[in-house]
């Protein structure tokens, strides 16, 4: 069964500074899927950023990046600038790539607090 | 465009009652999946549904069952609460084939057993 470790419970960054959040997990598959939600107090789940394991460049959005490091089974995400708004609980998550089952194992989640 | 709607927003129960929670998805999705999150934990599977048919099962008991219908949204139901079902509740639906895609979410179900 894959399993999904996110080691840091809390973290916290000033405004406009960057910050990295760890992910590692554990699977056997060769081809899967890997994500980062956010969940704010709101408690609606959003969609972070996104990565394919089989490219190998590491996925980009706006202030949101990667660094998928698929031998270490690594998928840590990179805050740039950050805002207030950023603050939230980070989850990362897996999907495989095969079967019909479109199931997501969620890591325990990183609490990450913007300070102005 | 509406996003995934979830019902009610708050719930209180008793133990050993019944509940149902509800689940429109995004119109064109087609699956819908039923997540547990227990306080200070990640989302836990519970079920995914597609064309009414269920596709996967989690680690949960048979007291908890769910369905799909024509119009896809859903119905996920707990029998004999306990205490430990105490949680949010969360839908996500999804475009099969779309596992890039991943899942949209609501913003879900807190129910609180007493």
């Amino acid at each position: 069964a894959q399993t999904v470790t996110q080691s840091q419970p809390e973290m916290s960054v000033q405004e406009a500074e960057t910050v990295t959040l760890s992910c590692t997990y554990d699977t056997s598959e060769n081809n899967y899927y890997l994500f980062w939600y956010k969940q704010p107090p709101s408690r609606q789940m959003i969609l972070v950023i996104r990565q394919e394991a089989y490219k190998q460049q590491n996925a980009t959005e706006n202030r949101f990046s990667v660094n998928f490091q698929k031998a270490a089974k690594s998928f840590s995400l990179k805050i740039s600038d950050s805002q207030l708004g950023d603050t939230a609980m980070y989850f990362c998550a897996f999907m495989d790539s095969g079967g019909s089952n479109y199931k997501l194992t969620f890591g325990k989640g990183t609490l990450l607090t913007v300070n102005p | 465009d509406a996003g995934v709607t979830q019902s009610p927003t708050h719930l209180i129960k008793t133990r050993g009652q019944h509940v149902t929670l509800r689940c429109s998805p995004i119109s064109g999705h087609k699956s819908v999946s039923w997540y547990q999150q227990v306080l200070g934990q990640g989302p836990q599977f519970i079920f995914q549904y597609y064309e009414k048919e269920e596709r996967g099962r989690g680690n949960f008991p048979d007291r908890f069952s769910a369905r799909q219908f024509p119009n896809y949204s859903s119905e996920l139901n707990v029998n004999a609460l306990l205490l430990g079902d105490s949680a949010l509740y969360l839908c996500a639906s999804s475009l099969t084939g779309m596992r890039l895609g991943g899942y949209t979410f609501g913003s879900g179900t807190r129910l609180t057993v007493v």
